[in-house]
């Protein structure tokens, strides 16, 4: 059973940057079956897709246009992590922030992190 | 594309049989997913492409479905049944969620 867990700062200052982590566990960022995305979900709001990334051979990524020109996510095979930076953050950003694991073709969310509170705040 | 869950939110009570609706603004076929969210956790998958169960789901729970009308149905609601659930479209970017369902005690 894959584990994913987020981690990085709760804390963001206004116009900085978002950066997260997500460690894989029992399962491997190089899967050929597999994308690793990122959602968030605004205090007691709805679901926001982010975008996904996945590597073989090299990095792919599929970014939501309404983030597109802030978002940049990455994958770090040799620690089995993938990487989400969200530039130019305002309070709008402020979210719970998950990591999760894509069923490629099919593209539904299979396993999920706990996810992790960031707020950006001066 | 948008979905369109109805009701928002609605009140059961245990062993009640409960049936949430997403209507999608176009065709989609049967490429939906159903999850269940309970308050401060992550989703859970409970089913996708409209009426598959994922592993390990209980199958008090059971989707239907095709083209632009959606339902998940729970056939009798248990206590950890309570919860917000969502509808997602499969293999459209970007990636869409419905509004969500909430379902809590009567």
């Amino acid at each position: 059973q894959v584990q994913l867990q987020e981690s990085g700062p709760g804390l963001v200052r206004p116009s900085q940057t978002l950066s997260l982590t997500c460690t894989v566990s029992d399962g491997s960022v190089d899967s050929s079956v597999h994308y690793w995305s990122w959602i968030r979900q605004h205090p007691d709001k709805g679901l926001e897709w982010i975008g996904y990334v996945y590597y073989i051979g090299s990095t792919h990524h599929n970014y939501n246009p309404s983030l597109r020109s802030r978002v940049t996510m990455s994958v770090e095979a040799s620690k089995n992590q993938f990487s989400l930076d969200l530039s130019s953050v305002t309070a709008a950003d402020t979210a719970v922030y998950f990591c999760a694991r894509i069923r490629q073709q099919l593209t539904y969310f299979d396993s999920w992190g706990r996810g992790t509170l960031v707020t950006v705040s001066s | 594309i948008q979905l369109t869950q109805s009701p928002s939110s609605l009140s059961a009570s245990v062993g009640d049989r409960v049936t949430i609706t997403c209507r999608a603004s176009r065709d989609i076929g049967n490429y939906l997913a159903w999850y269940q969210q309970e308050p401060g956790k992550a989703p859970k998958l409970l089913i996708y492409t409209a009426s598959i169960l994922q592993s390990g789901v209980p199958s008090r729970f059971s989707g239907s479905g095709s083209g632009s009308d959606f339902t998940l149905t729970i056939s009798s609601l248990q206590p950890e049944d309570f919860a917000t659930y969502y509808c997602q479209e499969l293999n459209t970017f970007p990636l869409t969620f419905g509004g969500g369902t909430k379902v809590d005690f009567k």
